[in-house]
Formats: C-alpha cells, structure tokens, sequence
C-alpha cells in the first residue's frame, strides 16, 4: 500500500512571495503519477499539476512548479508570486498505473497568503 | 457539461437512519469513485468502480454500500448511519484508457451530518 504524507500542517506566505509545499510517499512501485490539488473554503477539489514518474523533467503550470525527486520520494510544490486567491488547502496525491485510477492523498497543508 | 454533481449537498441523519448519495457525470468516464473527507484530513477512498455493473472496495468501505446501474451515474448508500460517518463526501470520475492514466474530476462535495 502507498502512504504519502504532508509534514506542514499549516503554511503562511506574504503576497508576492514563493513558497514550497513539502511531499513525500512511500511505495514500491516504478510506474506511477503524482499529483497537487488545491481545496479552497468552497471546498472544490481543484487539479493543479502533474507529475508522472517517468519523466525526469519537472512539471510547471504557470506560477506553480513541482520539484520531483524520485530516489527521495520527494514531491514538493513551488508557488511564485502568491496571490490571495491561493489561500487554501493543498493536497499531495499518489495514483498507481493502470490499477483503477484510484488516488490516496496526504493530511494536506493549509496555506494563508497574506496581504 | 455540468461535470461531477452530487445529490445532496448537506444531509443530518439520526443515528440507525438510512441514506443514499447520488453522483452523476456527463462525461462518459468509465471510472467512478466515492471518497470521505474527515476535518483535517485528506480523502479516502470509500468505493469505486471500473465499470457500468462493477464495484470494489476502498480503503474504508466498512458501513457502505454502492452500485452502478449506469454508466453516468455511481450511487453511495448508508444502511444504518453511525456518528463515525459524519463527514463530507466526494465523488469522482475519470476516464480510461489501456496504458493512460487520466486526472480526476471531483464533485463539490456533500456534508453529512449524524446525531
């Protein structure tokens, strides 16, 4: 089975500013995706990035970037410039290949921008 | 396309009551999925299922029961509800493809409350 945990409960970061969320997991297997989704006070569960394990680049979508260490088990998310619209909380996610698509997610980490 | 929605969005429940969540999607995915959130917590998998007709247990599937009549639709059933199911639950669905692993789109969630 596949753990994944998120260390930081809770996170704050000044408007404008960078800040990384921190991922690891556990598994046995080679072939896998990873995943961040942002839940906000509306509690929509909202994809932000992906990662597959196979590629050795990391993904970026726009301000947000993951650094993915595979040996590690680390997958960690960067956001720049933060805006006030990041305020939420942010969820880790493992999905095993071709087994049913399932996910199992981390305790997440709440982040406060502020102003 | 509404996407992912559920019926209801808040329930209270007397303890020994019964109930049943309804998820639909207008996407055509194969897969569907019912999650439970718990406060401070990430999600966990309830039930899920690869298929018109074709069920599987989760992580916590103890108290539930599921069935997937049609293809859009993926309903989640509690027979006799305990104080321990007071959460909120997801659905989400996804589709398939041999050799491709696809994001999950998730509902806007439904907060169960039993007294």
């Amino acid at each position: 089975a596949q753990t994944v945990t998120q260390s930081q409960p809770e996170m704050s970061v000044q408007e404008a500013e960078t800040v990384t969320l921190s991922c690891t997991y556990d598994t046995s297997e080679n072939n896998y995706y990873l995943f961040w989704y942002k839940q906000p006070p509306s509690r929509q569960m909202i994809l932000v990035i992906r990662q597959e394990a196979y590629k050795q680049q990391n993904a970026t979508e726009n301000r947000f970037s993951v650094n993915f260490q595979k040996a590690a088990k680390s997958f960690s998310l960067k956001i720049s410039d933060s805006q006030l619209g990041d305020t939420a909380m942010y969820f880790c996610a493992f999905m095993k290949s071709n087994a049913g698509n399932m996910l199992t997610f981390g305790g997440g980490t709440r982040l406060m921008v502020k102003p | 396309n509404a996407g992912v929605t559920q019926t209801p969005k808040f329930r209270v429940l007397k303890t020994g009551q019964s109930m049943t969540l309804l998820c639909a999607q207008d996407m055509n995915h194969e897969y569907m999925y019912w999650y439970r959130q718990d406060p401070g917590m990430g999600l966990r998998l309830i039930h899920y299922s690869v298929g018109e007709g074709t069920t599987a247990k989760g992580e916590v599937p103890d108290g539930y029961n599921v069935s997937r009549l049609k293809k859009q639709n993926f309903l989640l059933g509690l027979e006799s509800a305990a104080p321990s199911q007071t959460s909120v639950y997801f659905c989400a669905s996804t589709r398939s493809k041999t050799g491709l692993t696809y994001e999950q789109y998730f509902g806007p969630g439904t907060r169960l409350t039993v007294t």
